[in-house]
């Protein structure tokens, strides 16, 4: 079954943040979040393993939340490049699943100037 | 560093066709997956490969079946093409078990 993510879209203007969140009803190892835009091959963002981490780089980090299955990734500051579809892909707790992620649905964000 | 990839990046085959797909990981990657992506169902895991092993399959029927080379190269096959098997098939490199996926461009194929 794969994680639900929410929103399905989400317009912003340049500056604004804004936060999307995946949650699984699976006991998660790992969660992973890609950015894909259109016509472009999915982009690796960042890994939060079990343990409830925080991760981030410039201005989009993510949290793991393991007691409730969630992540939830969040960006500042919005800039034009962020548009794109963000999908979060989840590794099951419980053995290694050898590059078996399962994906959300994807959320399309639209940043206007 | 060249990234992943593959080829063809467009195909149009007609149903009951076949069809193979390669796939070139990055220098030093050894696992190497493949995902189908469509509009309705999304990002579906294939299969996933390492040091020519297939070491996890995903909900697939046995018309779709990959293999890995001894150069970590990849192919995957499908056999008797359906209208429904049209999509952009993703192959995905990883220097480790739970690392990152670097994704290649993607093959679309289109089943008339």
């Amino acid at each position: 079954q794969q994680p639900v993510q929410s929103p399905q879209a989400v317009i912003l203007r340049e500056g604004e943040d804004a936060v999307i969140n995946c949650s699984s009803s699976k006991a998660l190892y790992s969660v992973h979040w890609y950015r894909q835009k259109h016509g472009e091959a999915p982009v690796f963002l960042m890994i939060l393993l079990k343990g409830g981490e925080q991760k981030g780089h410039e201005k989009i980090s993510a949290s793991f939340n393991e007691k409730k299955q969630q992540s939830s990734l969040y960006l500042t500051a919005s800039q034009l490049s962020y548009s794109g579809t963000y999908f979060c892909g989840t590794e099951n707790a419980g053995g290694t699943s050898y590059g078996k992620l399962t994906f959300g649905q994807g959320t399309i964000l639209t940043v206007h100037p | 560093k060249a990234g992943v990839t593959q080829t063809p990046r467009y195909l149009i085959k007609t149903r009951g066709q076949q069809v193979t797909l390669s796939c070139s990981p990055i220098s030093g990657h050894r696992s190497v997956s493949w995902y189908q992506q469509t509009p309705g169902q999304g990002l579906q895991f294939l299969f996933e490969y390492f040091s020519e092993t297939q070491r996890n399959k995903g909900n697939f029927p046995g018309r779709f079946s990959g293999r890995q080379f001894s150069n970590s190269r990849s192919e995957m096959n499908v056999s008797t093409l359906e209208l429904g098997d049209s999509a952009l098939y993703l192959c995905a490199s990883s220097l480790s078990e739970t690392g990152e996926l670097f994704f290649g461009e993607g093959s679309r194929l289109t089943v008339l």
